[in-house]
């Protein structure tokens, strides 16, 4: 596609629930990131998958949050038993092979509101 | 970890106004760029500019990596140039990139 899309753009559901985030990278783009904004603040890392596997998840804030690339394009990003402080713009990135000196582009963000 | 600060926080100008920005950050980094996130909330690519100056339409940026800031130009500033202005660096070990607080800039018709 022509830009990094994410779906849906807007999530409400309420605590406990599970919810997944889906991703689609600029077409070509091997390297592709989760990022979550809070209102008022600068993005925070998440994961960076490199391919399919998960190059880096070390931004992951507990075992609730999950992501999967499994055929190295779609990324899908899982959250089990949502709790309030999940509320925030989820941003996924994409660029072109990741590692040194790779430009990241940004899909639309996701927003997550957990009543 | 890395630390990225901006400044400053908040800026309001008239339409015609010349400004700049500042991204200070406490290491070495693989590469900066520079965003503008619309009112809407989306991030657009100004500059990836790890290291020299570069130049699109009213908008420059010059990233000195050995004194470890870099300066976003906005000459002739539009309404449309409202929104906040972010600086993130990659960093050397994962890629990942670490963000300022941003800059958020209001132009005023």
């Amino acid at each position: 596609g022509a830009g990094v899309s994410q779906t849906p753009s807007n999530k409400v559901t309420e605590k406990g629930k599970y919810v997944e985030l889906r991703c689609d990278p600029i077409s070509g783009h091997t390297a592709l990131y989760w990022y979550r904004q809070s209102l008022g603040q600068g993005p925070e890392f998440l994961i960076y998958f490199q391919g399919t596997g998960a190059a880096d998840d070390s931004g992951l804030p507990n075992d609730r949050f999950f992501a999967v690339r499994p055929e190295g394009s779609v990324s899908t990003l899982k959250i089990q038993r949502t709790e309030r402080g999940d509320s925030a713009v989820y941003l996924c990135a994409s660029s072109l092979t990741g590692g040194e000196l790779n430009e990241q582009f940004f899909g639309p963000g996701t927003r997550l509101t957990v009543l | 970890g890395i630390q990225v600060e901006q400044s400053p926080p908040d800026l309001i100008l008239q339409e015609g106004a010349n400004s700049t920005l500042r991204c200070n950050f406490s290491d070495s980094v693989n590469n900066l760029q520079w965003f503008h996130q619309n009112p809407w909330g989306q991030l657009i690519n100004l500059f990836y500019i790890p290291s020299g100056t570069k130049q699109n339409g009213r908008l420059s940026a010059t990233t000195v990596a050995t004194e470890r800031y870099s300066l976003l130009y906005i000459s002739s500033s539009q309404t449309t140039d409202s929104g906040v202005y972010f600086c993130a660096v990659e960093r050397r070990s994962n890629y990942q990139l670490i963000w300022g607080a941003g800059t958020k800039l209001i132009i005023k018709p």
